[in-house]
């Protein structure tokens, strides 16, 4: 049974920074690739940053970039998301997700599991 | 960036009904288009990938079709459990990008 469980959310002041993880069971995390996706508080879906499933092709929204880093540990099965300079705007709820479909190089951002998420809440 | 645009926002209906759900590209992107079902306080759940595969697990019930820059989803006969928000999601470039929703409420 595929697993995501994501970690590391909280309350941080604007200008701080958090690390959010996200552990993989279930499947054979090097041959897909991983995604963030947040949600604001009542809001829709926004894809934040992907990583190839080697780890070596990694995307970001121009909201995070430079701000945001992804990574990934395939020997420890889990996905990270460095956020650093925070914003009140980046205030959601994260999730991490599996591509739908295998690939060491390729960066699928159709996901088929999702982990249940970790609030991130930015404020003074 | 390629703009997911969804109509309606909103929807009422009632079980065994028949509802359409309208996603429109700001380009062509083929077949890349996704459906997503979300309830409240849940994570998303894949109902279709390319634009009309149905995703394992998920009733016949719902369907997608579509390409270039006009999709839809289809749910033939509603049921109670799919009183949800829909979201679609372009996977043609980056970033992808998804449909401001549309909430299908109970009547």
């Amino acid at each position: 049974e595929v697993q995501l469980l994501e970690s590391g959310g909280g309350l941080v002041q604007p200008g701080g920074s958090l690390r959010l993880s996200c552990a993989a069971s279930g499947f054979t995390f090097s041959s897909y690739a991983m995604s963030w996706v947040r949600q604001a508080p009542g809001k829709g879906l926004e894809w934040v940053s992907a990583i190839s499933g080697s780890g070596g092709s990694t995307y970001y929204a121009d909201s995070v970039k430079g701000r945001f880093t992804i990574s990934r540990d395939n020997s420890k099965n889990t996905l990270y998301l460095q956020m650093n300079s925070l914003r009140a705007e980046d205030t959601a709820v994260y999730y991490c997700a599996k591509a739908s479909v295998s690939s060491i190089t390729m960066i699928v951002v159709v996901s088929d599991y999702w982990g249940q998420g970790t609030l991130v809440t930015v404020s003074s | 960036d390629i703009q997911m645009t969804q109509s309606p926002s909103s929807v009422s209906a009632s079980v065994g009904d028949r509802v359409t759900i309208t996603c429109r590209a700001s380009q062509g992107i083929s077949s890349w288009l996704a459906w997503y079902q979300q309830k409240p306080g849940k994570a998303p759940k894949l109902l279709i990938y390319a634009a009309s595969s149905l995703q394992s697990g998920v009733p016949s019930r719902f369907s997608g079709s579509g390409s270039g820059t006009d999709f839809t989803l289809t749910i033939s006969s509603l049921q109670p459990e799919d009183f949800a928000t829909y979201y679609c999601q372009q996977a043609n470039s980056f970033p992808p990008t998804f449909g401001q929703g549309t909430k299908l409420e109970i009547k």
